[in-house]
């Protein structure tokens, strides 16, 4: 129940492009959901969050889209850009366990 | 914004060798951190979770006895591995989240990539 499943494993995008990422989760109790993006040799980073009591969160070329009810997210990046290469890592957890799960990742290149 | 040091970056080191890494929170004070290990193209796995002036907490399958985690300041916790072997080679991740505020995100220090020869 604590698994987070992520797809595509790898994507590859045009400069310009919208690169889509999806997560899916089991467990209901879950009530934060990040997602990180992590440069080789890096420690990942924090880009967008969402908490279940809305549908969508957009900041800048990042946009999460929640589906409570499927039990599925997804981080949409608008305009990719070729800096935007990196492993994007879903996760989620829950307030009182604060550790985090991660989705498996996926390494998006974006074509010049 | 919230920092997370991580030091060092990099060991090389024998078999048979323990070593510590260092999980620093700059400018904030973090009750808990958390320890996580990632192998080449894989995603992070949490091992232990660091509790300042208590014992860790050890996930299913990693020894604490391998592993040992100190979280002696609300600003710094190690994790030691003890008597290294050419397995434990990893890219090992701190992470921090401020307790100030209950709803704030974990974040991570630049990970230590230890290779055991």
């Amino acid at each position: 129940q604590q698994q987070v499943k992520q797809s595509p494993q790898s994507l590859i995008v045009q400069k310009g492009g919208i690169s889509i990422i999806n997560c899916a989760y089991e467990n209901t109790a879950f009530d934060y959901f990040p997602w990180y993006q992590q440069f080789p040799g890096k420690g990942p980073a924090l880009l967008i969050a969402i908490r279940p009591d809305v549908s969508e969160k957009k900041e800048g070329r990042f946009t999460i889209s929640f589906n409570k009810s499927a039990k599925q997210f997804s981080l949409h990046i608008m305009d990719s850009q070729p800096g935007d290469s990196a492993t994007y890592f879903c996760a989620a957890t829950n307030t009182g366990r604060r550790a985090l799960t991660f989705g498996s990742g996926t390494r998006l290149q974006v074509q010049p | 914004g919230a920092v997370v040091s991580q030091h060092p970056s990099r060991v090389i080191c024998k078999s048979g060798t323990s070593v510590k890494i260092e999980c620093r929170s700059l400018d904030f004070q973090a009750t808990t951190m958390f320890w996580y290990r990632q192998f080449p193209k894989q995603s992070l796995m949490l091992m232990a979770t660091s509790n300042e002036g208590s014992k860790a907490t050890y996930e299913q399958g990693v020894e604490k006895d391998k592993f040992l985690i100190n979280h002696a300041s609300l600003t710094l916790s190690t994790l030691t591995v003890t008597s290294a072997h050419p397995e434990d080679s990893s890219f090992y991740i701190c992470s921090a989240r401020e307790d100030r505020w209950g709803n704030q995100p974990q974040h991570f220090g630049d990970g230590t990539r230890l290779s055991i020869l």
